[in-house]
This record gives structure tokens, sequence and C-alpha cells, in this order.
């Protein structure tokens, strides 16, 4: 109930292509979904986030997608770049609420260039 | 600079030793939260607290405690009671615990028991 699961594990993509992240939910109390990007050796930072009530937002060249009837999200960078190569984690949570952000396993991409 | 402080950023002990983690943070957040991180896992809470001397378990709390006496300062122990101690350590903060969503990283530390 409790669990976000992601995929792919790792990603590998070319130098101005699409990287593509998906995220499932199971727990439909969950109303904020954020994505954490995190590089090696650093903590993570919150990157974009999204709320229930819309299918879309987009900030630069990361997009978020969101299915309420599936309950899934997923991440799409767009002309992506060497500087991209992190690992990224989905997250949901209850927006209203003290409890604790539920995160997916990670994922690693690289950008070859 | 505002920000989240962790140290050390690596951290070596024996087996059966109790070990304290740092996590200062001078953004004036009310909530902080300990994480750890395991290869090829997400990130799984430890214990977080929304105000000064209170704090709660989060999912994997045995064989950790942690105080809460400073707004700034929420030191996780590890105690020789943890079974698998070596990961990485993350401590976080958010201004809120309504807003518990927007957390902010400390650049984490690396703790290895040998």
């Amino acid at each position: 109930q409790q669990q976000v699961k992601q995929s792919p594990q790792s990603l590998i993509v070319q130098k101005g292509g699409i990287s593509i992240i998906n995220c499932a939910y199971e727990n439909t109390a969950f109303d904020y979904f954020p994505w954490y990007q995190q590089f090696p050796g650093k903590g993570p930072a919150l990157l974009i986030a999204i709320r229930p009530d819309v299918s879309e937002k987009k900030e630069g060249r990361f997009t978020i997608s969101f299915n309420k009837s599936a309950k899934q999200f997923s991440l799409h960078i767009m002309d992506s770049q060497p500087g991209d190569s992190a690992t990224y984690f989905c997250a949901a949570c209850r927006y209203s609420s003290a409890s604790k952000i539920i995160f997916g396993s990670g994922t690693r991409l690289s950008i070859r260039p | 600079d505002g920000g989240i402080t962790q140290s050390p950023k690596y951290l070596f002990r024996k087996e059966g030793q109790n070990v304290t983690l740092s996590c200062e943070q001078n953004l004036n957040h009310d909530a902080m939260y300990w994480y750890r991180q395991d290869p090829g896992q997400g990130l799984r809470l430890i214990y977080y607290s929304q105000i000064v001397n209170d704090f709660q378990k989060g999912d994997i709390a045995e064989g950790y405690s942690v105080s809460r006496e400073k707004k700034e300062s929420f030191p996780l122990t590890v105690t020789s009671a943890q079974k698998n101690p070596t990961a990485f350590y993350l401590c976080a903060s958010s201004s809120s615990p309504v807003s518990s969503y927007e957390q902010y990283f400390g650049p984490g530390t690396r703790l290895t028991v040998t």
C-alpha cells in the first residue's frame, strides 16, 4: 500500500535524446508527487513536483506526466545533457500531512556525449 | 550561506561500537529527518522530528537513536544493536511538518562498520 515502484533501475541515453523514468503508486491517499535528483556523493535535491489535479507539469527541459486513474507518473527529460547524469528518485506523500515521503528505488541515468 | 551540514563525510567504526552522526541546519526549519540509503534502494526514513524535544520513529528505527535538544541540531546515534549499519546516511529538514515534501538534504555521511 505504501510502495512507490520505479523503473528502470538504470538508463543510458544519447545526448540530445529523451530520458523517461516511470513510477507507480498504490495508496490513493497520496496527493503530492515530487522528483529528486541526486549526484554522486551528494544529498538529493528537489527537482520538480506535481499534484494530481493536473496531468502535466513542465519546468524547462523537465516534464512530469501524471495519470491518476492508472496511478502512474513519469519524468521526461528533453534534450538530455551529460550534466543530467545522476540518480533520480520519484516519491509520493500526503501534501497536508506530517507523515513521511515514500521514495522509489531510484534510476541511475547516464547521458552519453 | 544557509544549508544543512553533516559531519563527517566518511566515518569508519569497528563492530560493537556506537557512533553518532552530526546534522546541523541554519535554515530555521522546524522539522528534521534522518534517512538511510543503500545501493539500489530508495531512501528509508529512520527518525523524524517536528519540533524541539519531540521525535518519532520512521520505518527502520531499530538500532538507532536520536535527540532534538536544539532546533538546529538533530544527531543520530547508530548503536551496536543495528545489525547492518554500513550505509549512506542523509539528514534533511523542512520548513514545517505540513510541507514535509519540500525537504532539503545535507551532503550525507558514509558510515562503514567492519
